[in-house]
């Protein structure tokens, strides 16, 4: 049973391109959270979708960012127009129901993305 | 407001040193749950261990141990008997059941194990 998969494990971006992170859940797992580290920080929620539906968006940056969970495929968070400040480590964990209750989170490995 | 405090940002111990990583945390909710992860330097994250508000007994496992005390809102991890590749940054996090989905997590302590 896989993990919870994340790619590109690296990607690089000039500033002002777009960046993509994909992030196939643990299979069974309709829900999905997103969450940034900045350098040297703890880890910052930012978004949690279940299939088709964003159900919290809260800590996600208002302008530049985007999150999906379509019926087929991964999830995806999308950054518009990079900076240097995006430049982070994201990860993304699942679970099979709402809420961490009885499961906790399982992370994936995470996307280091850097912006020169 | 949830918030999880790690007040030791790095620490330094020798090999087969125990140490003790604090973690403080607030919350108004009366169940909410504290985790532990593990960050070694590739970067993936570790789940160590889940505890529920309801439960305060201390857990062993192996070398780790925790010791949660809500008097005090504290769930403070010890490392007996450290090892070089238990070198890593150690995150506390919290997640209210009312918040259901978000875990806060602490600002993280760098342990280095030196032989």
């Amino acid at each position: 049973n896989a993990g919870v998969m994340q790619n590109p494990r690296h990607l690089v971006r000039r500033r002002g391109q777009e960046a993509r992170l994909r992030c196939s859940p643990m299979k069974g797992h309709s829900h999905v959270y997103w969450y940034r580290q900045l350098p040297e920080e703890g880890l910052k929620f930012m978004v949690y979708l279940q299939k088709e539906n964003i159900i919290d968006e809260s800590g996600m940056p208002k302008e530049r960012f985007s999150a999906e969970f379509p019926k087929e495929g991964p999830s995806i968070l999308r950054i518009q127009q990079v900076v240097r400040g995006d430049s982070a480590a994201y990860f993304c964990a699942s679970s099979p129901q709402r809420g961490t209750g009885n499961y906790g989170y399982t992370f994936g490995s995470g996307t280091r993305l850097t912006v020169v | 407001a949830q918030k999880v405090t790690q007040a030791q940002t790095e620490i330094s111990v020798v090999e087969k040193e125990d140490v003790t990583l604090d973690c403080v945390y607030e919350t108004r909710d009366t169940t909410y749950y504290l985790f532990w992860y593990k960050q070694p330097p590739s970067g993936e994250l570790v789940f160590l261990i889940r505890r529920n508000s309801f439960d305060e007994q201390n857990e062993i496992s192996g070398r780790y141990s925790w010791n949660f005390q809500k008097s005090t809102s504290s769930f403070n991890f010890t490392i007996t008997a450290s090892q070089v590749v238990d070198s890593a940054v150690y995150f506390c996090a919290l997640s209210e059941k009312n918040a259901g989905n978000m875990l806060t997590f602490g600002g993280g302590t760098r342990l280095m194990v030196k032989p």
